[in-house]
């Protein structure tokens, strides 16, 4: 099956820091999906990229989805207090149906 | 629009109990999805429907568990009987078709003693 590494595990800044979570996959991707999930809340859909190179942005956050379409990154520019939460990646099956494989996530953590 | 929504919200049992979860995906919707979290596994897939009848039950644990969709609007989780290690958030989600987004509801936090 899938697998999703996603890397880091853990990131702590300071406000007005950047921020960048990378998620890699074993296998060329259709599509990626990622997702915020605030502590004690659920996850929460952000964007889904689906060609290769494709970059997409809303405000600070840019989502990037690799040429080979194996890789895929986020970065948060000048990371606020409210960007605090766990981010992941998810990957759409390859077999035609609606299955998503999560990421590890990347715990961020904003400190004044 | 209400979301999905789950019930109940936390759930503390004694093992060995029967625990059953509920959920009702978003009106339209014709994917539901039933995922466990914890801080050692992550977000993991148990199994999910598509217009009511299970496509992928792969990540269902073992035949303690139990998922059942009888219509459009209602899916249940049941945990038969209930072990300590079950301890975990439960989160339904739903989708409209491949490959919208997921919507997650709010998750029932399980907890056996």
């Amino acid at each position: 099956g899938q697998q999703v590494m996603q890397i880091p595990q853990y990131q702590h800044v300071q406000e007005g820091e950047d921020f960048t979570t990378y998620c890699n996959s074993s296998t060329t991707l259709s599509n990626i999906q990622w997702y915020k999930q605030r502590p004690g809340g659920h996850p929460v859909f952000l964007i889904q990229l689906v060609k290769s190179g494709e970059v997409k942005k809303q405000k600070r956050l840019t989502f990037q989805f690799g040429e080979a379409k194996k890789n895929s990154s986020l970065h948060i520019t000048a990371t606020q207090t409210t960007d605090v939460g766990t981010y992941f990646c998810a990957l759409l099956s390859t077999g035609g149906g609606n299955k998503l494989t999560f990421g590890t996530g990347t715990q961020l953590k904003v400190e004044l | 629009d209400a979301g999905v929504i789950q019930s109940p919200r936390h759930e503390v049992t004694e093992m060995g109990q029967e625990v059953t979860l509920r959920c009702k995906p978003i009106s339209g919707h014709n994917s539901l999805f039933w995922y466990r979290q914890t801080m050692m596994r992550g977000l993991e897939l148990l199994i999910y429907f598509n217009n009511n009848v299970p496509i992928d039950d792969s990540g269902m644990p073992e035949d303690r568990f139990s998922a059942k969709m009888p219509n459009a609007s209602f899916s249940t989780l049941k945990i038969q009987p209930s072990e300590p290690r079950d301890s975990a958030v439960y989160f339904c989600a739903s989708s409209y078709q491949r490959p919208n987004e997921q919507f997650f509801g709010p998750g029932t936090r399980l907890t056996v003693l």
